[in-house]
């Protein structure tokens, strides 16, 4: 089956600094999503991405947050300055073209922990 | 507001059949019924999607009623690498879909 992937597994950072998570989506899939699980809690929303443009964003996902399709195949979160409740599980998921709705396809994440 | 009310949790053993329930009351016209299944430090995995009466596939079963407020989703034969949480999830579009707290099913020898 194909897989969306990640880079890193794991990230660690200062309080302050910027944080940028990649993801390389399913190559013909078209809608690309960022997920966070802050840990023993729920998957929580972020952002959804389609056409090059944010075709959806959470309450989460505020100024400092940015989502960014710099080639044809990578997609990146990055998060300006981080805080400490920025640290979770972020995972970048996919889907393809048929509808808003279709099977989303889910990397193995990546660990943020804020310092 | 949340949409849908499964189980906490749930334990059965090796080779039974397992079923999870889950109560979605407020359904709306266009939502479909969706079940993801999670492995500690995982991404969520799609298992199944339905909108009305039965849907099976190669590793699940999901049985809705005709008054679409709960569904059923049955593993068949589980096995101890069904051990995860299973997500219910109700909705027409993916950013708008809200995840619960999930069913934490655990599979004894």
């Amino acid at each position: 089956e194909p897989e969306v992937t990640q880079t890193p597994s794991h990230q660690v950072t200062q309080m302050g600094q910027e944080v940028i998570l990649r993801c390389v989506p399913i190559s013909n899939h078209l809608y690309f999503y960022w997920y966070r699980q802050i840990l023993g809690q729920k998957v929580e929303f972020l952002v959804s991405f389609y056409n090059n443009e944010i075709s959806e964003k959470s309450e989460i996902f505020d100024d400092q947050f940015s989502v960014e399709r710099p080639d044809g195949s990578n997609f990146t979160l990055k998060i300006r300055s981080t805080k400490l409740e920025d640290s979770a599980m972020y995972f970048c998921a996919s889907s393809a073209p048929d509808r808003a709705l279709e099977k989303l396809f889910f990397g193995s994440g990546t660990q943020l922990s804020v310092l | 507001l949340a949409k849908t009310t499964q189980p906490i949790s749930m334990d059965s053993y090796e080779g039974q059949e397992v079923n999870i329930t889950c109560s979605h009351n407020n359904i709306a016209t266009n939502d479909y019924i969706t079940w993801y299944q999670q492995f500690p430090s995982q991404g969520p995995r799609f298992i199944i999607q339905g909108y009305k009466t039965k849907v099976t596939n190669e590793v699940a079963s999901l049985f809705i009623p005709a008054d679409r407020k709960s569904s059923t989703l049955s593993l068949p034969r589980v096995s101890l690498s069904d051990t995860a949480v299973y997500y219910c999830l109700v909705g027409y579009s993916n950013y708008q879909l809200i995840w619960g707290a999930g069913t934490k099913l655990i599979i004894k020898p």
